[in-house]
């Protein structure tokens, strides 16, 4: 089992809509929570970060983590078509710049974000 | 600001040649990190460094991986010999000691082995 599962998709939505994108993991000692959006032949970028539980809003974009169930999500409200991209969940056990284990960074696999002009 | 500089962009090579990709991370980044992306694994963790020494290489595969970062501005990625369960699009991403939550990717290099 991997340490943070990510539904694949594609998940193809119109023009408008509100998203859900979610991330379960396992590892109770991950503390931050990061969104990263990759589009196609493109490297990712971060989206978004959060520590421990709770909601962050900026803009369209909402994070929410719930630590009691090792879930995490990230809502997109009124989707756009340059939304369309894969988003990846990361997530650390320790602040990023205190890296020092394999585990610096861990990744979901993505999900794949159609929106449908 | 150029952001982080991935050379090739593409290579395509026969099984057991020696590859090398490079890296430019962007200036006054402290860390680099290697990935390695594919359909089934996902992004991985290859190896990062920190002011140019390497932290963790527990991810690289094999062997046949090896990295350096000679200095701040320049980083390789070795694969010899390489094998077509090596191709993948491999990113170097680079992070700021005051920004720790983001990590700035290239445009990765797409290896094909053949």
């Amino acid at each position: 089992q991997k340490e943070v599962e990510q539904d694949p998709g594609p998940l193809s939505v119109p023009e408008g809509a509100i998203v859900s994108l979610n991330c379960t993991y396992s590892n109770s000692a991950f503390q931050y929570f990061m969104w990263y959006r990759q589009y196609s032949r493109k490297g990712p970028e971060l989206l978004m970060y959060t520590y421990s539980s709770g909601n962050k809003e900026d803009g369209r974009f909402t994070a929410q983590v719930d630590k009691s169930s090792k879930y995490i999500s990230l809502f997109i409200r009124d989707s756009q078509p340059s939304d369309s991209a894969t988003y990846l969940c990361a997530m650390s056990a320790s602040r990023p710049h205190m890296d020092t284990g394999r585990r610096a960074l861990t990744f979901g696999s993505g999900t794949r974000l159609q929106v449908q002009p | 600001d150029a952001g982080v500089i991935q050379s090739p962009r593409h290579e395509v090579t026969e099984m057991g040649q020696e590859v090398t990709l490079r890296c430019k991370p962007i200036s006054g980044h402290n860390s680099l990190f290697w990935y390695r992306q594919t359909m089934m694994r996902g992004l991985e963790l290859l190896i990062y460094f920190n002011n140019n020494v390497p932290i963790d290489d527990s991810g690289m595969p094999e062997d046949r991986f090896s990295a350096k970062m000679p200095n701040a501005s320049f980083s390789t990625l070795k694969i010899q010999p390489s094998e077509p369960r090596d191709s993948a699009v491999y990113f170097c991403a680079s992070r700021a000691l005051e920004n720790p939550y983001e990590q700035y990717f290239g445009p990765g290099t797409r290896l094909t082995v053949t």
